[in-house]
């Protein structure tokens, strides 16, 4: 069974630019969450999607925003880059729209200057 | 405000030796916790869980334990092997939530 795959791994963006982070679901799972990791803190919950919809968001300001696909893979869409935005952003699959049997990808390391 | 919190950055013991990592929280409505430990590069894997009507899991060479009256858990490896150097995050969560709230992590090192 595959993984959580995550691309890209790595990427600059400036000030200002919209970035798009995508994230493919573990097979069998039909719920992705995003978490968003800034350097020295832990993963803090951005949103949750559950069947194509959000079920789920954290304190994050509308500038992020996700889709869910019908296969459940996921993207995380963040406009208006800000500086703060710089952290690395783990994408986690999981089988029922709960917190449990969480399976993370690598992340994709996010830099905004 | 930090609802789960890890206070020791890092810690670090020698191969064959207890390791404790600790985690308190302030939310009374967390009723599982969870530990995950991160390699660098690497997305965070499970390793423990508890629901709050227990006050002790062990999986192997890892034991959670809860203290509800505490706020408190503490995650123990025996013995810890140098493969066990990693990040350690404590998380919380409660019935009904989508999510997982997380603290900062230690830095745990297990030296040879």
């Amino acid at each position: 069974e595959t993984g959580v795959t995550q691309s890209p791994t790595h990427l600059i963006k400036t000030r200002g630019q919209q970035v798009t982070l995508r994230c493919s679901s573990q097979s069998g799972h039909n719920t992705v969450s995003w978490y968003q990791q800034a350097l020295g803190q832990g993963p803090q919950f951005i949103f949750q999607y559950y069947r194509e919809e959000e079920n789920g968001r954290g304190n994050f300001p509308p500038r992020f925003s996700g889709l869910q696909f019908p296969n459940y893979s996921s993207e995380l869409n963040v406009n208006a880059l800000e500086l703060d935005d710089s952290a690395l952003y783990l994408c986690a699959s999981s089988p029922l729209a709960q917190p449990y049997g969480y399976t993370f990808g690598s992340g994709t390391r996010l830099t905004v200057v | 405000d930090q609802q789960v919190k890890q206070n020791s950055p890092s810690l670090s013991v020698q191969e064959g030796r207890i390791s404790i990592l600790n985690c308190d929280y302030t939310n009374s409505m967390f009723d599982y916790f969870l530990w995950y430990k991160k390699y660098p590069a690497e997305g965070p894997t499970f390793l423990i869980s508890i629901s709050s009507i227990k006050d002790k899991n062990e999986d192997g060479r890892f034991t959670v334990f809860l203290n509800k009256s505490a706020k408190h858990l503490s995650l123990h490896i025996v013995p810890s092997q140098p493969g066990d150097s990693a990040v350690y995050f404590c998380a919380a969560t409660q019935g009904g939530s989508e999510k997982l709230v997380f603290g900062k992590g230690t830095k745990l090192t297990v030296n040879p």
